[in-house]
């Protein structure tokens, strides 16, 4: 069965870095576009990023443009997402989620990522 | 961007009654609507894709119906276990964008 594991989260001080993992298993890994989804404390969805199966289209949400790296390793079915600049308003879970035809149709648990001073 | 509106914010039902959830995009997504339930600490889950296709596992009391601006996602007779958050979101012209959901909580 498929299953997402995301790690990485924790807390983080304004203006730091943080490096999400997500490890896929369960299915082809290289098969299929990948994304990051975050859901700020009582709120609701928010697409951060996707990237195709090949690594060769990338797409950031405007309020983490140029401050987000989504990447991708298909040998390791392994998702990243590189966190830079951090600010207080990215404070969220983090879900990773396998998408087909642009429909998340298998998400992880999420991980936790507070920034805070 | 496309922006999604459900509505209402909040719905109180009964078991066994019947739940109808709507979102509205602010312009034509065609069929590309997905709606997803949300329990309390745990992580969305597909019910329905391309507005009306029910996803793996998901039960047939949850229909979706739909095109273009207005869809409608209905659970024909309330179970205890779907009391939840909905969620729809749309798939269009590279954007994804979700609506702000719509809680249906045990009147």
């Amino acid at each position: 069965q498929v299953q997402l594991v995301e790690s990485g989260g924790g807390l983080v001080k304004p203006g730091g870095s943080l490096r999400l993992s997500c490890a896929a298993s369960g299915f082809t890994f290289s098969d299929y576009y990948m994304s990051w989804i975050r859901q700020a404390p009582g709120r609701g969805l928010e697409l951060v990023s996707y990237i195709s199966s090949g690594s060769s289209y990338t797409n950031y949400a405007d309020s983490v443009k140029g401050r987000f790296t989504i990447s991708r390793d298909n040998a390791k079915n392994s998702l990243y997402l590189e966190m830079n600049s951090l600010r207080a308003e990215d404070t969220a879970v983090y879900y990773c989620a396998k998408m087909r035809e642009g429909v998340a149709d298998y998400w992880g648990q999420g991980t936790l990522v507070t920034v805070s001073a | 961007e496309i922006v999604l509106t459900q509505s209402p914010a909040t719905l109180s039902l009964s078991p066994g009654e019947r739940a109808t959830l709507s979102c509205r995009a602010s312009q034509s997504v065609s069929s590309y609507l997905a709606w997803y339930q949300q329990k309390p600490g745990q992580a969305p889950r597909l019910l329905i894709y391309d507005a009306s296709n029910r996803a793996t596992g998901i039960p047939v009391r949850f229909s979706g119906s739909g095109s273009g601006t207005d869809f409608t996602l209905t659970i024909s007779s309330l179970e205890p276990e779907d009391f939840a958050v909905y969620y729809c979101q749309q798939r269009s012209k590279w954007s994804i964008t979700f609506g702000q959901g719509t809680r249906l909580e045990i009147k």
